[in-house]
């Protein structure tokens, strides 16, 4: 049981260029999330997920897209990096249970740099 | 908006300095209230999570607790390995209730 995977653990782009964060988690979790975390800040929602096809913005989407075409992964997708998307990226996953108690299970984050 | 505040936002103890974390919040409704550690270069670690106000929960030397504004990290004899970042975070029980709304984390140190 790997939990929630997250690929590469370190990037480094140059101003314009894009990518894509992978997130994958093997817990049949329902939901999943997409937070950035800046030095000496809180984690911040970028986008989540409800289930396989739905998706919507967290706190501060613009610059990023996400997709969910299956349960299991949740990529973020980066178009045209900037300096202001240097951050430490992390994805998390959760359930809901019989009782509406959620659990959530982070990965072990992206570190971003844009130059 | 749904807020949460920790403070301090650094913190150092001796081994064996008994102390508390803060985390004060404001929330529409809260479903519940989750403490996180946080390891440098690492994600977030469960802890605990807190439902409403009067539960505690204990786990080794850390205990939490929760009041209808704030809730405490109460951390015991505490040792260097104790040394993070800890982080609370509230879930609403209203308006997109699936998300996790963070402080800002204080960093505890514990020397030797």
């Amino acid at each position: 049981n790997a939990g929630v995977t997250q690929t590469p653990k370190f990037r480094i782009l140059k101003i314009g260029q894009s990518m894509t964060l992978q997130c994958t988690q093997d817990m049949n979790h329902n939901y999943m999330y997409w937070y950035r975390q800046d030095p000496g800040m809180g984690l911040k929602l970028i986008y989540y997920s409800v289930g396989a096809g739905i998706t919507d913005k967290g706190e501060v989407p613009n610059g990023y897209n996400v997709s969910r075409s299956t349960t299991e992964d949740f990529p973020l997708r980066l178009e045209l990096a900037a300096p202001s998307q240097t951050s430490v990226y992390f994805c998390a996953s959760s359930y809901r249970d019989r009782g509406d108690k959620y659990g959530y299970t982070f990965g072990s984050g992206t570190r971003l740099t844009v130059v | 908006e749904d807020q949460v505040t920790q403070s301090p936002e650094a913190l150092r103890l001796q081994e064996g300095e008994s102390s508390s974390l803060n985390c004060s919040y404001t929330v529409s409704g809260l479903r519940g209230l989750f403490w996180y550690r946080q390891d440098p270069g690492k994600g977030p670690e469960f802890l605990f999570t807190l439902y409403s106000a009067g539960e505690e929960k204990e786990k080794e030397r850390l205990k939490a607790t929760l009041t209808k504004k704030e809730s405490f990290l109460h951390i015991t004899a505490p040792k260097p390995e104790d040394s993070a970042t800890y982080l609370c975070a509230v879930q609403a029980s209203q308006g997109g209730s699936e998300k996790l709304v963070f402080g800002k984390g204080t960093k505890l140190t514990v020397n030797p």
